[in-house]
């Protein structure tokens, strides 16, 4: 299994509404990533996991916020969004944090009204 | 801090055709990444390669570390081609990636 899956696929939300992204990986890794990316431009890091510990946050507003319960599983909580907030979210893992090589899920697109 | 730019910004082919994307880099780097990312969002890694050439199917890579750039080759198109090609750097062995804007690239069947 070399995916990651990446839970919902579509979301649109209320600026009032509380709702969170799940990402899954069951390939052993041990770092896990979000990313946001907006149209037509390249993918921007969030926040890295290594060992199920925070180990970047890239200044990130505080209305994002991100959990990794377990070495599987990552989750992005989001509450009180602004319309610029739309845009795909992205989960990826690997190995290690350090490793090379990368699985990135199929993305959340995401739409703030 | 190194710039990532990649040329051309946009490509429109017909099926069948070959093609070159480029990748240029201000500074060494110890990993450079080519990724594919389809219509529907997802990114795939295609090439890690940071010197040298690699081969994989229609598609190469090459990366020539001391003059800074690299070039992906595609051979032979098809309209599963499309999408967005990115070229990915990094200094460190942290992963923090520094991204080119992209090739967007159009496969006409």
């Amino acid at each position: 299994d070399t995916e990651v899956t990446q839970t919902p696929k579509h979301l649109v939300m209320g600026m009032t509404n509380k709702k969170s992204l799940k990402c899954e990986q069951h390939m052993g890794h041990r770092a896990m990533y979000w990313y946001k990316q907006k149209a037509k431009k390249p993918p921007e890091l969030m926040f890295v996991y290594s060992y199920e510990k925070l180990s970047i946050n890239e200044s990130v507003p505080s209305r994002f916020s991100p959990e990794c319960p377990n070495s599987s599983l990552l989750n992005l909580h989001l509450h009180a969004l602004q319309p610029e907030d739309s845009a795909l979210y992205l989960c990826a893992s690997s190995l290690t944090r350090g490793a090379l090589w990368a699985f990135f899920g199929q993305g959340t697109r995401l739409t703030v009204v | 801090g190194i710039q990532v730019e990649q040329s051309p910004p946009d490509l429109i082919l017909q099926e069948g055709a070959n093609s070159t994307l480029r990748c240029n880099f201000s500074d060494s780097v110890n990993n450079l990444q080519w990724f594919h990312q389809n219509p529907w969002g997802q990114l795939i890694n295609l090439f890690y390669i940071p010197s040298g050439t690699k081969q994989n199917g229609r598609l190469s890579a090459t990366t020539v570390a001391t003059e800074r750039y690299s070039l992906l080759y595609i051979s032979s198109s098809q309209t599963t081609d499309s999408g967005v090609y990115f070229c990915a750097v990094s200094l460190d062995s942290n992963y923090q990636l520094i991204w080119g804007a992209g090739t967007k690239l159009i496969i006409k069947p």
